[in-house]
């Protein structure tokens, strides 16, 4: 059973444009919502974290939105640009516990 | 963030042979270290969660005895496939936490069992 559901598996965005990434879970549980960046060849990297006492946390270009009474959080890239192709996972703990990991979404960015 | 490292970073072995992964924590001491494989195009799945001085926790399905882990010390964690065989073949990434939440990846290792 997939504990965190992520959309869409691939997505196409012009330059400049936001590219957004929707993740989903149902454990209650989970306190704490990485997302990762992950490069051909190259092992996953942090981008950016939330917890769920806050809706929105900016980091630069990288913002992540948080529903919680929706159990959705979403990964949104403004002005995307080519070097931001990779492929984002999402991902939830409960606690101590470990990681689980959406099913990741491949994104392009096209000049 | 921390740095983790990985070596090597890609191996090729015959079938049948046994092949050795390091995961070192190069900034800070790493209780808890952990060890996925990834295939391709696909996400991570978390073979076992690796801790200093004590056995490693395997998660379902996976078998300790052909996937040996050993965390001798604060900064180095190891991963053996024993008697590999072609549907090993896979990227293998550690990981070390710092704190209880965040978690940061080595660069993994790409093996290739012929």
């Amino acid at each position: 059973q997939q504990q965190v559901k992520q959309s869409p598996q691939s997505l196409i965005v012009q330059k400049g444009g936001i590219s957004i990434i929707n993740c989903a879970y149902e454990n209650t549980a989970f306190d704490y919502f990485p997302w990762y960046q992950q490069f051909p060849g190259k092992g996953p990297a942090l981008l950016i974290a939330i917890r769920p006492d806050v809706s929105e946390k900016k980091e630069g270009r990288f913002t992540i939105s948080f529903n919680k009474s929706a159990k959705q959080f979403s990964l949104h890239i403004m002005d995307s640009q080519p070097g931001d192709s990779a492929t984002y996972f999402c991902a939830a703990k409960a606690g101590a516990n470990n990681l689980f990991f959406g099913t990741g979404t491949r994104l392009t960015v096209i000049p | 963030g921390a740095v983790v490292s990985q070596h090597p970073s890609r191996v090729i072995c015959k079938s049948g042979t046994s092949v050795k992964i390091e995961c070192r924590s190069l900034d800070f001491q790493a209780t808890t270290m952990f060890w996925y494989r990834q295939f391709p195009k696909q996400s991570l799945m978390l073979m076992a969660t690796s801790n200093e001085g004590s056995k490693a926790t395997y998660e379902q399905g996976v078998e300790k005895d052909k996937f040996l882990i050993n965390h001798a010390s604060l900064t180095l964690s190891t991963l053996t496939v024993t008697s590999a065989h072609p549907e090993d073949s896979s990227f293998y990434i550690c990981s070390v936490r710092s704190g209880t939440d965040t978690q940061y990846f080595g660069p993994g290792t790409r093996l290739t069992v012929l």
